[in-house]
């Protein structure tokens, strides 16, 4: 069975500070890994995907097949990056399997 | 270019009754997934629809239905309503080709509660 864990629910971080949300997944296969983003009264959209290896709006995302995790991070934490985080991960045909999701509050 | 829309926004229903939601997709795709997103979950697959046929189910009890029409809008069906099926539900459109994955755009939702 697939699984993705996200142990934190709420991570709080000062501004300027590095931030890392937690994924760790459980998957037989190679599954495609995501972050998606919602950010409050917006409507769930996809942050990043591990194939793109792109950093978008300062964050990036390192697959360790080792370790099963795609863990997301940036170097400074701005107020407009508080928002809900959920990992993701597909075995193909675009059915996702989510984490319960972090809340990131990034403080002044 | 019109995004993912979904109705009604929220509504409430009682035990027993039947409800469905409807989705419309995103322009120019054909491919419509459903999600159940309970309070404090992340969202979880029920189906997903590709040119009007049925492709692939989560855990999800018959009672949970669908159908997709040939302009690729779709409506999620559920029957004999449970207090477990208050939740948010969520519709989310793509353009399946030969990528293994392609980009989901999510509707902003359907806030079911059942009492």
């Amino acid at each position: 069975a697939q699984r993705v864990t996200q142990p934190e629910k709420l991570l709080s971080v000062f501004k300027g500070a590095p931030v890392e949300l937690k994924c760790n997944y459980s998957y037989s296969g190679s599954p495609e890994l995501f972050w998606y983003v919602q950010y409050s009264r917006q409507r769930l959209q996809l942050l990043l995907r591990h194939i793109s290896r792109e950093s978008i709006k300062g964050f990036t995302a390192d697959l360790n097949k080792g370790e099963t995790s795609f863990h997301l991070k940036k170097p400074f934490a701005q107020e407009e990056d508080s928002a809900m985080y959920y990992c993701a991960l597909t075995g193909g045909g675009n059915k996702l399997t989510f984490g319960t999701g972090t809340q990131l509050k990034v403080e002044l | 270019e019109t995004g993912v829309t979904q109705s009604p926004t929220h509504l409430i229903k009682t035990r027993g009754q039947q409800v469905t939601l409807r989705c419309s997709s995103q322009s120019g795709h054909n491919t419509v997934s459903w999600y159940q997103q309970a309070l404090g979950q992340g969202p979880q697959f029920i189906f997903q629809y590709y040119r009007e046929e049925e492709n692939g189910r989560g855990n999800f009890p018959p009672r949970f239905s669908g159908l997709q029409f040939p302009n690729y809008s779709s409506e999620l069906n559920v029957n004999a309503l449970e207090l477990d099926d208050s939740a948010l539900y969520l519709c989310a459109s793509s353009l399946l080709g030969i990528s293994s994955y392609n980009e989901q755009f999510f509707g902003p939702g359907t806030r079911l509660t059942v009492l």
